[in-house]
């Protein structure tokens, strides 16, 4: 199958400062990447669809300005948590979805453990 | 919006018994399904898919099955492996909803030696 990176698989930073996660596709192209927020033992939670070069799609109640998503190419994804706080605190994992339609499989990453302190 | 809904949320078994997760969906047009297995720490894997024109998919020790009729699909794992306990999710992808990914509650499978 397809393989996804993020980096980096484990962050802790104090409140205030912002953190930025990579997700990569390693070995396809992505029209699609997505965000997914976890906490522990609960499903996960759509943040936001991104699209290679264009503006990512919000999910109701994520804050744009507070989790800004960059999709600057086809196998590479950003999202920067802003002036993170201890409730930021959570596992976030990309996905991408390629390579050929739009209905392929979402391939996830291992995810990244944020700890604000 | 549409949701999809796993009737377990625990399921225990004994290591080579085995084990039957079921997922309930509501999206009558949903035409895409997968199910994820998710370890803890780890990120979602994929196991297997089927689409909404099959009734039945195989793969390695497990099978798929999708009933449309009473919106339901099932994750079958044959002879069960101490490997296989984490939390398994099914998803379902529709068009009509701009290919989006719903994911349900997940089900934790825990495997006794």
């Amino acid at each position: 199958g397809a393989v996804v990176s993020q980096h980096p698989s484990r962050v802790i930073c104090k409140s205030g400062t912002s953190v930025k996660i990579e997700c990569r596709s390693l070995d396809f192209q992505a029209t699609t990447m997505f965000w997914y927020r976890q906490f522990p033992k609960q499903s996960l939670m759509l943040m936001a669809t991104s699209n290679e070069g264009s503006k990512a799609t919000y999910e109701q109640g994520v804050e744009k300005d507070k989790f800004l998503i960059n999709h600057a190419s086809l196998t590479l994804s950003t999202l920067t948590v802003t002036s993170a706080h201890p409730e930021d605190s959570s596992f976030y994992i990309c996905s991408a979805q390629g390579p050929y339609r739009s209905t392929d499989t979402q391939y996830f990453g291992p995810g990244t453990r944020l700890t604000v302190l | 919006g549409e949701s999809v809904g796993l009737h377990l949320p625990t399921l225990s078994v004994q290591e080579g018994d085995n084990s039957i997760i079921n997922c309930a969906y509501s999206n009558s047009a949903s035409d895409y399904f997968i199910w994820y297995k998710q370890e803890s720490g780890k990120g979602p894997q994929f196991i297997i898919d089927i689409r909404s024109n099959m009734d039945k998919r195989q793969g390695q020790r497990v099978t798929v099955l999708l009933n449309k009729t009473v919106k339901h699909l099932s994750l079958q794992i044959a002879a069960t492996q101490p490997g296989d306990s984490a939390v398994y999710f099914c998803a379902e992808i529709t068009k009509d909803t701009g290919n989006q990914f719903y994911f349900g509650t997940g089900t934790s499978l825990t495997v006794i030696p």
